[in-house]
């Protein structure tokens, strides 16, 4: 079955960086875009980057833009969230989801909770 | 700009039915929309994709009391024979050239 693993969450001090990596299983990852999504504590849902199956392509939120980068390792099914300069409001559950038909989401992860807090 | 815009909250009995609503921005009226089911503390779940013309598509293992249609500008998500764990917020969703959007959610309380 589809799988995808969220790790390394954490709590990091403002203007630091972190890493998070998803692990992906049960589909052919490098032919799929994947997504990261995030959600604030009490919060709705909240893009935040796409990369393409080969990493062609790469759209970032205005919120993220400049300060994160997404990237994959196709030989490891294994999708990067390299986030620096973190602030304050970028405290959130982050999922990392498979693209479905170039439009929306149909498997997720579990999530990892990142804290961005002095 | 493109945006959804959702009802905070809905609420229906056990058993009966209950219809969201999901509305896109002017504009954006042709645009396909996807619904997004998350409980309580869990990740989100992808339910279907909604099509201007109302024809939609459920995700693997979603059960045929959820389904979608649509009108104009809206999009709707429509639960049949309530159950205790269709308690939950639901998100609708859509995408453009380079963005992907969410609606705040709505969430429903089954009574």
């Amino acid at each position: 079955q589809v799988q995808l693993v969220e790790s390394g969450g954490g709590v990091v001090q403002p203007g630091r960086s972190l890493r998070l990596s998803c692990v992906v299983s049960g589909f052919t990852f490098s032919s799929y875009a994947v997504h990261w999504v995030r959600q604030a504590p009490g919060k709705g849902l909240e893009w935040v980057a796409v990369m393409s199956y080969d990493g062609s392509k790469i759209y970032y939120a205005d919120s993220v833009k400049g300060r994160f980068t997404i990237s994959r390792d196709n030989s490891k099914n294994t999708l990067y969230l390299q986030m620096n300069s973190l602030r304050v409001e970028d405290t959130a559950v982050y999922y990392c989801a498979k693209d479905h038909e170039g439009g929306t989401f149909d498997y997720w992860g579990q999530g990892t909770l990142v804290t961005v807090s002095s | 700009q493109l945006v959804l815009t959702q009802s905070p909250s809905a609420s229906a009995s056990l058993g009966a039915s209950v219809k969201l609503t999901c509305t896109l921005s002017s504009g954006h009226s042709s645009y396909a929309i996807a619904w997004h089911q998350q409980q309580s503390q869990k990740g989100p779940r992808f339910l279907m994709k909604v099509n201007s013309d109302g024809s939609h598509s459920r995700g693997g293992g979603i059960p045929d009391r959820f389904s979608g249609s649509s009108s104009g500008a809206e999009r709707y998500l429509i639960i049949s024979s309530l159950q205790s764990e269709d308690e939950a917020d639901y998100y609708c969703q859509t995408w453009g050239a380079g963005i992907w959007v969410f609606g705040e959610g709505t969430k429903l309380t089954v009574l």
